[in-house]
C-alpha cells in the first residue's frame, strides 16, 4: 500500500541533544513537507521540498534542518537550538504545482517530548 | 498578512444532531479552500476541496461545505453527527502561486455528545 511512514511514533530526548525524525514516502510524489502542531495553533510549515537536493524554510524553521537526498525521504533534525521542541511533528507530500494538481498526504506523526 | 480563521476552538454537539464549523480566511484573492480532520494521535486526512464551479463541495463521511465570497468563509456541515466524528478538524487554503503548501487555521475540536 502506498502511504507515508513517519517514525519514531514517540521520542524522548534531552536538553542539549539533536534529534531526527524520518519520513519516507513511496507515493512517487515530487514535494514533501514538515509541519508542527501544538495545541491551539493549528499546523505550522517548517521546512518544504518542491525536489530532490533542494528544500526551502517554512514559517518556523530556527531550530530544524533537512535533507533531501532521496525523492522518497525527507528527514528533520530538531537541534538543541529549538528552544521549544515538545510537539507533534507531521510530515505529508504531495505532486508538485499548484493545490490544484493533487492533495497534501499526511503521515501519523511523531511526538517529540523533551525532558 | 495571510490569515486562516476557526472561531470556535471547541464544540460539543449531540449525536444525530446538526453540525456546522467555521472558517474564515484573509486573502487577496481566491484561495483553494480545504476542510481536514484529525483523529488523536493520527495525521490529517482530506474531507473536501474548493477549487472553483459550484460553492456548495460535497465531501467523505457525510460532509459538505460552502464556500461564500461575499463573507471569505468556507464553513463546514453535516446534518447528522455520529459519535464516531468526534475528532478535531483543520480549514486550510493554498494560493496559486504558493506551491502546494497551504496555511491552516488553528483546528477546532469536535466531541459528541451520546
Amino acid at each position: 500500500d502506498g502511504g507515508i511512514t513517519q517514525s519514531p511514533k514517540y521520542l524522548f530526548r534531552k536538553e542539549g541533544q539533536n534529534v531526527t525524525l524520518s519520513c519516507e514516502q513511496n507515493l512517487n510524489h515530487d514535494a514533501m513537507y514538515w509541519y508542527r502542531q501544538d495545541p491551539g495553533q493549528g499546523l505550522r510549515l517548517i521546512y518544504y521540498s518542491q525536489i530532490v537536493n533542494d528544500f526551502q524554510k517554512g514559517d518556523i524553521a530556527e531550530g530544524y534542518s533537512v535533507s533531501r537526498e532521496k525523492k522518497e525521504s525527507f528527514p528533520l533534525t530538531v537541534t538543541s537550538a529549538q528552544k521549544n521542541p515538545t510537539a507533534f511533528y507531521l510530515c505529508a507530500s504531495s505532486f508538485s504545482g499548484t493545490p490544484r494538481t493533487g492533495e497534501l498526504f499526511f503521515g501519523e506523526g511523531s511526538r517529540l517530548t523533551v525532558l | 498578512a495571510q490569515s486562516v480563521t476557526q472561531p470556535d476552538i471547541h464544540i460539543t454537539v449531540s449525536e444525530g444532531a446538526s453540525l456546522e464549523l467555521r472558517c474564515n480566511y484573509s486573502y487577496g484573492a481566491t484561495p483553494y479552500l480545504f476542510w481536514y480532520v484529525q483523529s488523536p494521535g493520527q495525521g490529517l486526512q482530506l474531507l473536501l476541496k474548493y477549487f472553483s464551479g459550484d460553492t456548495l463541495v460535497q465531501g467523505i463521511k457525510g460532509f459538505e461545505a460552502e464556500f461564500k465570497r461575499s463573507q471569505s468563509s468556507f464553513n463546514l456541515r453535516k446534518p447528522s453527527v455520529h459519535w464516531s466524528d468526534a475528532a478535531e478538524y483543520f480549514c486550510a487554503v493554498g494560493l496559486n502561486n504558493a506551491g502546494n503548501m497551504l496555511t491552516f487555521g488553528g483546528g477546532t475540536r469536535l466531541m459528541v455528545k451520546p
